[in-house]
């Protein structure tokens, strides 16, 4: 059964950046692209990008570029989501998810980051 | 970048309801368009892709429809679960987006 299992929590200071795990379980990793996308507290979704875990290649939402970056660990079968120059506005809940050929159809359980001094 | 509009924001409706919420593209994004579900504190649950596809284990009184830029997700006979948010997405361009949402309340 397709899981994926993300970090704890994060407590961050503004300027502080954040690095977010995400563990696929019950696929072939490099089969599928991850997704992450953002949702501030109270806020609607917000798509940051996504990494082609067989080849590396990414894909960054223009307001995030220079500040994102994603990667992953093929033998270990990991995403990672690091988001550096925290503010208080990138407080929310960080979710991955595994992107189809046009859809995401399995997300993580999310991971909330909070910016705070 | 594609922007995608959902109307209404919210609306109130009532167990046994037909609901039908929209959403369109700032330019067309063919079929590549798709519905999720998303419950307080939860994960988003993909519903709808390709416009018009039921996701498995999806039940059968979510639809969809539409393409280009005007697209409609409808539930036929409003359950008790199925009160949440509705967000469409498109993923014509390489670089997606979210509508804002559209949240359904008991009246």
């Amino acid at each position: 059964q397709v899981q994926l299992v993300q970090s704890g929590a994060e407590v961050k200071k503004p300027g502080a950046s954040v690095k977010v795990s995400c563990k696929p379980r019950g696929y072939t990793f490099t089969d599928y692209y991850i997704h992450w996308v953002r949702q501030a507290p109270g806020q609607g979704l917000e798509w940051m990008g996504r990494i082609n875990p067989d080849s590396g290649d990414t894909n960054y939402a223009r307001k995030f570029q220079g500040r994102v970056t994603m990667n992953t660990d093929t033998s270990g079968s990991t995403a990672y989501l690091d988001l550096s120059r925290l503010s208080s506005d990138d407080t929310g809940v960080y979710f991955c998810a595994r992107g189809g050929i046009s859809d995401c159809d399995y997300w993580g359980q999310g991971t909330l980051v909070t910016v705070s001094s | 970048d594609i922007q995608m509009t959902q109307s209404p924001s919210s609306l109130s409706a009532s167990v046994g309801d037909r609901v039908t919420i929209t959403c369109r593209a700032s330019q067309s994004v063919g079929i590549f368009l798709n519905w999720y579900q998303q419950k307080p504190g939860k994960a988003p649950n993909l519903l709808i892709y390709g416009a018009s596809s039921l996701q498995t284990g999806v039940p059968s009184r979510f639809s969809g429809s539409g393409s280009g830029t005007d697209f409609t997700l409808t539930i036929s006979t409003l359950e008790r679960e199925d009160f949440a948010t509705y967000y469409c997405q498109q993923s014509y361009s390489t670089l997606w987006t979210f509508g804002r949402g559209t949240r359904v309340e008991l009246k």
